[in-house]
């Protein structure tokens, strides 16, 4: 049974870039919430998608925007880096928006130079 | 106020005690109580889940739940070094998301 897989792990990027990161969500879960986790500091919530369509947002830009695939995987994008974007980007998948089977990938480290 | 508080620690503590961590919410309505575990360098990974007042136990693992009081706690007995790592509140809110807290660092002195 295929965990939630993310890609790549690891990624560098310049200020004002622009970087995608997909998502592969656990086999049976259909929806899908980023976070991003800068060092030392909680998981911060970012959004969530269920059913295509963004369904939660928490206090990000819109530089941060997202997508969701008909087979539930899904992309978050990130516009116009800033320095203050490097961290550990998380994926999680559930089922039908259950919190109780927040399953995590292994995460993207981004970092912006 | 942050929505999720935790001590961030680091909480040490000898091989074979008790390590006993807390977490606040603010959420009244906050439904689900969690307990994640994040070694360095790796993802969350779910330990406990909580939803009604009162214990929970599973093996080592003790979770506690007084909603009045707005507390959540983690308690893990016997303690051993393998247990080292960030230790993570989150809560599901009324507004259908999962909050996390900074979490607490713990190191398990042999």
């Amino acid at each position: 049974d295929a965990g939630v897989t993310q890609s790549p792990t690891h990624l560098i990027k310049t200020r004002g870039q622009q970087v995608t990161l997909r998502c592969s969500p656990k086999s049976g879960h259909d929806t899908v919430s980023w976070y991003q986790q800068a060092l030392g500091q909680g998981p911060q919530f970012i959004f969530q998608y269920y059913e295509e369509e963004e369904r939660q947002r928490g206090n990000f830009p819109d530089r941060f925007s997202g997508h969701q695939f008909p087979n539930y995987s899904s992309e978050l994008n990130v516009n116009a880096l800033l320095l203050g974007d490097s961290a550990l980007y998380l994926c999680a998948s559930s089922f039908k928006d259950r919190g109780s089977g927040y399953t995590f990938g292994s995460g993207t480290r981004l970092t912006v130079v | 106020q942050k929505e999720v508080e935790q001590n961030s620690g680091p909480l040490s503590v000898p091989e074979g005690a008790i390590a006993s961590l807390n977490c606040t919410y603010s959420d009244r309505g906050s439904q689900s109580f969690f307990w994640y575990r994040q070694y360095s360098g790796k993802s969350p990974e779910l330990i406990m889940f909580i939803y009604s007042n009162g214990d929970k136990e599973d093996g080592r693992f003790t979770a506690q739940l007084n909603k009045a009081s707005q507390y959540v706690s983690l308690l893990i007995r016997d303690s051993q070094p393998s247990d080292s790592a960030t230790y993570l509140c989150a809560v599901w809110n009324q507004g259908g998301k999962l909050i996390f807290g900074q979490g607490t660092e713990l190191s398990v002195k042999p």
